[in-house]
């Protein structure tokens, strides 16, 4: 049993490029999350997703978006990416509704943005 | 002033010390709260979730005061294996979900 796995684990990408970053749980749950976390600020949410289908916007969503397709898989997309992008992205998911429960984390995605 | 705020530390104890952490959020409809526990550049991990009866997890100790609108966490006997960040969340759905991540409090337990 995985958990909940993000790829890659780390990348440096152009600014202007696009970059969709992975993230699959195996626990059946309901909630999945993305945050980023910055020196100092902590995590932050990004985007969440309550269930299959439904996406919502957390504390800082521009330059972001998400898809929920199926239960498993949230991947996270910049379209373009800026420097201001720089940051260590984590995905989480959670059984029940979103923030009601534990979240699992996944080991991260470190992103550099040149 | 942040939603959620905590200690600012570190907090550097002796092997064996009691140490607490508060953490205090503004929007009293705040309806869940965790401790979560963060090593050096790995994530995020529960430490425990926080009950307005308050709970106790071995050495782990959590309280919540909602009219203060108040979190703390207190570590007992600690171990150098207790050194980490220390992470308070508050989650609360008011239209729309959120969960407010504190910028945590560093940890370092010495011998």
């Amino acid at each position: 049993i995985a958990g909940i796995t993000q790829a890659p684990t780390s990348q440096i990408l152009a600014a202007g490029r696009r970059m969709t970053l992975r993230c699959t749980q195996d626990m059946r749950h309901n909630a999945m999350y993305w945050y980023r976390q910055d020196l100092g600020l902590g995590l932050r949410l990004i985007h969440y997703s309550n269930t299959a289908g439904t996406t919502g916007k957390g504390e800082v969503p521009d330059g972001y978006s998400v898809s929920r397709a199926n239960t498993d898989d949230f991947p996270l997309t910049l379209a373009s990416a800026v420097p201001s992008q720089t940051s260590v992205y984590f995905c989480a998911s959670s059984s029940g509704l979103a923030g009601s429960n534990e979240q699992f984390f996944g080991p991260g995605t470190r992103l550099t943005v040149l | 002033r942040k939603e959620v705020e905590q200690d600012p530390g570190p907090f550097n104890v002796p092997e064996g010390a009691t140490v607490a952490f508060n953490c205090t959020y503004s929007n009293s409809a705040s309806q869940s709260f965790f401790w979560y526990r963060q090593d050096c550049r790995k994530e995020p991990k529960l430490l425990m979730s926080v009950y307005s009866s308050g709970n106790e997890d071995g050495r782990f100790t959590a309280q919540l005061n909602r009219a203060s609108q108040y979190i703390s966490l207190l570590i007992r006997d600690s171990k150098l294996s207790d050194s980490a960040t220390y992470l308070c969340v508050v989650g609360l759905n008011t239209g729309g979900f959120k969960t407010i991540f504190g910028a945590g409090t560093r940890l370092f337990v010495k011998a």
